[in-house]
C-alpha cells in the first residue's frame, strides 16, 4: 500500500469556521491531489500540486486553497466552511505527471459542516 | 466539457461474469483507469488502458476503443467480495488530472 495518511479522518464543524485537512505521504512522490466525493457526482478534483510550492486549480476549486511547503505534506484549507462543503475528501499521489502513472488514494476524511 | 457515463447499479450472481461499461466524451484523452471502491474506503487501482484492446489481469480485464470513446471492465468468476463501486476515470490533461464517472455500484448475490 502507498504510504498516504490523512488527518483528521472525521471532522464536524460549523458554518463559517476555517478548516484544514492534511495529507501526508512517505513515498516522496512529486504529484499530490485533493478530490471530493459526493453522491451523484463521483470524485472531483479540487486542487493539485506538481512540486513544492507549485499548485494548480482543479474542477471545483472555489472556496478552497492549498499549500505545499514540503514534498510530503499537502494541505487543503476551507477558509470559511459552508454546508455545501460537507463531503468526503480524498488525497491522492502519483510519482509523475505522465498518463501511465497511477494515482494512489489516501483513506479519506469525512467532513460535516453544520 | 467532460462527460463520462457509467450505469448506476448492476446486480450479478456469484461465479458469473459481469461487464461494466463506460463511455466518455472529453476534451483530451491520455488514458483510462478503472478503480474499485468498497463502501467507506478509498478507491484502489484496477487497470489502465491507453491503447485500443484488452488488458487482462487475473479475474479482471479492461477493454478500450478510443475511436468509439468506450471502455468496459470485465469481472470473471464473481465473488461476494467483488460487491463494490467501480469507477471509470479518464486522464484529460497535463498533470495526470483525472475526470471520474459517477461509478457503478455492483452487487454480487448468491
Amino acid at each position: 500500500d502507498a504510504g498516504i495518511t490523512q488527518s483528521p479522518r472525521h471532522k464536524v464543524t460549523e458554518t463559517g469556521t476555517p478548516v484544514t485537512l492534511r495529507c501526508h505521504q512517505t513515498e516522496n512522490h512529486r504529484y499530490m491531489y485533493w478530490y471530493r466525493q459526493d453522491p451523484g457526482h463521483g470524485l472531483r478534483l479540487i486542487h493539485y500540486s506538481y512540486g513544492v510550492k507549485d499548485t494548480d486549480k482543479g474542477e471545483v476549486s472555489d472556496g478552497y486553497s492549498v499549500s505545499r511547503s514540503k514534498t510530503e505534506d499537502f494541505l487543503l484549507t476551507l477558509e470559511s466552511a459552508t454546508s455545501s462543503q460537507t463531503s468526503v475528501y480524498f488525497c491522492a499521489i502519483s510519482a509523475a505527471g505522465t498518463g501511465a502513472d497511477t494515482q494512489y488514494f489516501g483513506p479519506g476524511t469525512r467532513l460535516t459542516v453544520l | 466539457g467532460q462527460n463520462i457515463d457509467q450505469p448506476t447499479e448492476m446486480t450479478a450472481t456469484e461465479g458469473a461474469i459481469v461487464q461494466i461499461n463506460c463511455t466518455y466524451q472529453t476534451s483530451g484523452f491520455n488514458g483510462l483507469f478503472w478503480y474499485q471502491q468498497h463502501a467507506g474506503e478509498a478507491p484502489t487501482f484496477l487497470s489502465y488502458n491507453v491503447l485500443d484492446g484488452l488488458e487482462e489481469k487475473g479475474r479482471f480485464s479492461s477493454f478500450l476503443s478510443r475511436s468509439k470513446g468506450y471502455s468496459y471492465l470485465l469481472l470473471k468468476e464473481l465473488q461476494m467480495k467483488d460487491s463494490a463501486s467501480y469507477l471509470c476515470a479518464v486522464i484529460t490533461g497535463g498533470g495526470n488530472k483525472l475526470t471520474f464517472g459517477t461509478g457503478t455500484q455492483l452487487k454480487v448475490e448468491l
